[in-house]
């Protein structure tokens, strides 16, 4: 049973565009992490959220994790297509969630060039 | 490369047949960790060891599975009597088990039932 909901499931853009995915959940999550996954690997972990309310920036890619914990949003500006792959998100038990993980359906991202 | 490695990356066996998955993780990490990941869906938890211990089983994990981690660094993941519905990306992760760490995943063995 997978306990977190991210939309849209499916999203094609243009290079250059602008987009944000989004995780939801109706408990509250301890921590948070984002992974990209491309076809045929592993997912590689992109960044870890703790705190209500914080934001991280990698590069060009702006995470943050809701106030109440509960939801976070993924905002990627001027996608490239090197930016194509499935996005997940994942709850762990713990603050830094290094035991199990519950991750979400996915977002998947195609960027036409 | 230091990364966690599986193997192997794909594998078609006839359903009823017996196959073994091997993970290495990365040396001194103490926690490893097996997912299943179906077509269209985030991965599975399925179950995790620290060191040789086996922590947690998912229930995902039906009696025809059975994973081991002997000397606590290696890993290997038995289906016995596949079935189709076993078909799946079997996913590898390991972590140093301590606060503030990330968990790296292996490429995958892709399983197909036939």
């Amino acid at each position: 049973t997978q306990l977190l909901e991210q939309s849209p499931q499916f999203l094609s853009i243009q290079e250059g565009e602008n987009l944000t995915v989004y995780c939801n959940s109706s408990s509250v999550f301890s921590s948070l992490q984002w992974y990209r996954q491309e076809p045929g690997e592993g997912p590689v972990l992109l960044v870890t959220v703790v705190t209500g309310g914080e934001v991280k920036k990698l590069k060009r890619l702006t995470f943050q994790f809701g106030d109440a914990r509960k939801d976070s949003s993924l905002h990627i500006t001027a996608a490239q297509p090197g930016d194509t792959g499935l996005y997940l998100c994942a709850r762990g038990l713990s603050n830094f969630g290094n035991e199990k993980l519950t991750f979400g359906t996915g977002t998947r991202l195609t960027i036409i060039p | 490369d230091t990364g966690v490695s599986q193997n192997p990356r794909h594998k078609i066996t006839k359903r009823g047949q017996n196959v073994t998955f091997r993970c290495d993780p990365i040396s001194e990490h103490n926690r490893l960790y097996w997912y299943r990941q179906t077509l269209g869906q985030g991965p599975e938890f399925l179950t995790y060891f620290q060191n040789e211990a086996q922590l947690e089983k998912s229930r995902l994990l039906s009696d025809r599975f059975s994973a081991e981690r002997p000397k606590g660094s290696f890993s290997t993941l038995e289906i016995q009597r596949t079935e189709q519905g076993d078909s799946a990306m079997y996913l590898c992760a390991s972590s140093l088990g301590l606060s503030n760490t990330e968990a790296f995943f292996g490429q995958g063995t892709r399983l197909t039932v036939v």
